[in-house]
């Protein structure tokens, strides 16, 4: 069974480029997570999705960010018009109905 | 909204040491998790905690939930190297669409 799988692992983009994360949780879990995390900081909550419904986005700025989880295929997060505030590490974790959430290892973006 | 606490941020200890670290929530929760972050990786489930006062031990680590569902503790015995990262504490309140909701961690250092 392997584990939350994210990617890419690096990203680079310029100002104003989009960025694309994807994320495919693990077998049978319903629940994704994103998260984002600046160097030396905790982890920010953004958004938590069930296959195609966003349960919670009250983390997520309100513009340039969106999210899915569609019905087949992996959760997507989408940045527009990158800025270079957006750069950091930004977690996927999946979590069955109940128990702990499993984390992929990360994009790293870093807008230039 | 839910506010999770972990104070202080960082915490420096010697080798054999005996490590404490809490967990404090605004809100009544369902259940509260721990997670473990190496330098440079991502974050690891480690345990979740439901009942009141439910006390959990792995190997060294010893997690506990407190009497009133809104706080928590980790002690770590007899610290080791490898105990190095940063842990990372996370309440959910009760319902199906809960969000998890993460402290700003922990970060311990181990001196050998």
């Amino acid at each position: 069974n392997a584990g939350v799988m994210q990617n890419p692992r690096h990203l680079v983009r310029r100002r104003g480029q989009e960025a694309r994360l994807r994320c495919s949780p693990m077998k049978g879990h319903s629940h994704v997570y994103w998260y984002r995390q600046l160097p030396e900081e905790g982890l920010k909550f953004m958004v938590y999705l069930q296959k195609e419904n966003i349960i919670d986005e009250s983390g997520m700025p309100k513009e340039r960010f969106s999210a899915e989880f569609p019905k087949e295929g992996p959760s997507i997060l989408r940045i527009q018009q990158v800025v270079r505030g957006d750069s950091a590490a930004y977690f996927c974790a999946s979590s069955p109905l109940i128990g702990g959430a499993f984390f992929g290892q990360g994009t790293r973006l870093t807008v230039v | 909204g839910q506010q999770v606490m972990q104070i202080p941020q960082y915490q420096h200890v010697q080798e054999g040491e005996d490590f404490t670290t809490y967990c404090n929530s605004s809100t009544t929760l369902s259940n509260i998790q721990w997670y473990k972050q190496r330098p440079g990786g991502h974050p690891v489930f480690l345990i979740q905690l439901v009942k009141s006062g439910e006390v959990k031990k792995q190997k060294r680590l010893t997690f506990q939930f407190g009497e009133a569902k809104k706080n928590s503790s980790l002690h770590i015995t007899a610290t080791q190297t490898t105990d190095v990262g940063t842990y990372f504490c996370a309440g959910e309140l009760a319902g199906a669409n809960s969000k998890l909701t993460f402290g700003k961690g922990i970060t311990l250092s181990v001196r050998p």
